[in-house]
């Protein structure tokens, strides 16, 4: 059984570009999160996805999206970057979606926005 | 409403200590509190959780308190070891949602 994987681990953009994290969920799972953690915070959810559709939203703007494609893969897209998106991103996954199975994390990708 | 409140920010334990971290919430949909702890580099790796129908919940060296009408919980590690220093999350959920809302951290450091 494989872990939760995401790539690439670290990245470096300018204020302006946009940006597509991956991640693998963790075998046998359908659901996969997207949390955003800032230096020193905790995560901040951003969405879920559950068998290839939008399961909730955190606060964050439009130029936040996703996908999870049928493998229950998924990527994060980040449109327009701006300074405060410099942060970890984590993605965790999960059995089923909602909050009633474990979620688990992945290793996170460091993005740098410059 | 959706806030998790979460202390001491860092802690510092003698090996063989009782660490001890707490958090508070106000949201009373939450059904879901879960601890999770992170290693530097490292993505948070669940610890233990509890649902609002149990009031204690242990698993080896650690145990988390719950206290429904208070809205609180803590999470105690006996007999604290140097692998412990870690940074602990605690986090909050419904079951209706697939978000879990995450509190600000404690850095625990454990000296031998």
């Amino acid at each position: 059984e494989t872990g939760v994987t995401q790539s690439p681990t670290h990245l470096i953009k300018t204020r302006g570009q946009q940006v597509t994290l991956r991640c693998s969920s963790q075998s046998g799972h359908n659901t996969v999160s997207w949390y955003q953690q800032a230096l020193g915070q905790g995560p901040q959810f951003i969405f879920q996805y559950y068998r290839e559709e939008e399961n909730g939203r955190g606060n964050f703007p439009p130029r936040f999206s996703g996908l999870q494609f049928p493998n229950y893969s998924s990527e994060l897209n980040v449109n327009a970057l701006e300074l405060d998106d410099s942060a970890l991103y984590l993605c965790a996954s999960s059995l089923e979606g909602g909050t009633q199975e474990t979620q688990y994390f992945g290793p996170g990708t460091r993005l740098l926005v410059l | 409403q959706q806030q998790v409140k979460q202390s001491p920010q860092s802690l510092i334990v003698q090996k063989g200590g009782i660490s001890i971290i707490n958090c508070a919430y106000e949201n009373t949909a939450f059904d879901y509190f879960p601890w999770y702890q992170q290693f530097p580099g490292k993505g948070p790796a669940l610890l233990i959780a509890i649902r609002p129908d149990v009031s204690e919940k242990k698993e080896g060296r650690f145990t988390i308190s719950f206290n429904k009408s208070a809205k609180q919980f803590s999470l105690h590690i006996m007999d604290s070891q140097p692998g412990d220093s870690a940074t602990y999350f605690c986090a909050a959920g419904s079951s209706n949602t697939g978000k879990l809302i995450f509190g600000q951290g404690t850095t625990l450091q454990v000296k031998p």
